[in-house]
């Protein structure tokens, strides 16, 4: 079974401070993905990556970084945590062209 | 922009009836759909997928059915349990090279299903 793996379920952080939301991936995936869930929002993208050290903006990258070191692991940074990041993250990972997988989620609060 | 969305933002079923859950697309281009169910405290899993070359395609207990002519696509649940109470996504690919690279996803349907 494909497994993504976040490294934690809930989050609570202050204002400012620079959070790191982790995600590993277990099924040799090409491309991985960050995304935010907000009620009556759906779904958005925040940040993809398609290969080791690559990465691409999605649609709402404003505050947020990623890094992906190695094939398996792909993070996103807050620089400087806000109230209006306080959300459900959700990871992704998939091979070119095919399904994505996600993980649990981490929900995160700001206060 | 383009977009992708549900006609109902919640649907609820007695157990044993079908379920058809609908969304409309607005990118004629887009040419690979996906349906996801999350349950609560979940994270989205994967039910079915059809690609613009078909008009429909089965799974177990799950028919998804794409009309390109309207940019409708819907999933059918046959013979609903409780376990189908989900919220229901549908998402269509976005990127150049097609498949799933980036996906635009619905905001999701409320499916419960009454015992």
């Amino acid at each position: 079974d494909v497994k993504v793996t976040q490294s934690s379920r809930y989050l609570v952080k202050r204002t400012g401070e620079k959070v790191f939301l982790e995600c590993v991936q277990d099924m040799d995936h090409e491309n991985m993905f960050w995304y935010r869930q907000d009620p009556g929002l759906g779904l958005r993208l925040i940040y993809f990556s398609y290969d080791v050290k690559m990465k691409e903006k999605g649609d709402i990258p404003e505050g947020y970084s990623v890094s992906r070191e190695k094939k398996e692991r792909f993070s996103l940074i807050l620089e400087s945590a806000s109230t209006n990041q306080t959300s459900m993250y959700l990871c992704a990972s998939s091979f070119r062209g095919s399904i994505q997988y996600f993980g649990a989620g981490t929900r995160l609060s700001v206060l | 922009g383009e977009s992708v969305g549900l006609h109902l933002p919640t649907l609820s079923v007695q157990e044993g009836d079908n379920s058809i859950i609908n969304c409309a697309y607005s990118n004629s281009a887009s040419d690979y759909f996906i349906w996801y169910k999350q349950e609560s405290g979940k994270g989205p899993q994967f039910i079915i997928d059809i690609r613009s070359n078909m008009d429909k395609r089965q799974g177990q207990r799950v028919t998804v059915l794409l009309n390109k002519t309207v940019k409708h696509l819907s999933l059918q649940i046959a013979a609903t349990q409780p376990g189908d109470s989900a919220v229901y996504f549908c998402a269509e690919n976005s990127g150049p090279q097609g498949g799933s690279e980036k996906l635009v996803f619905g905001k999701g349907m409320k499916l419960t299903v009454n015992p």
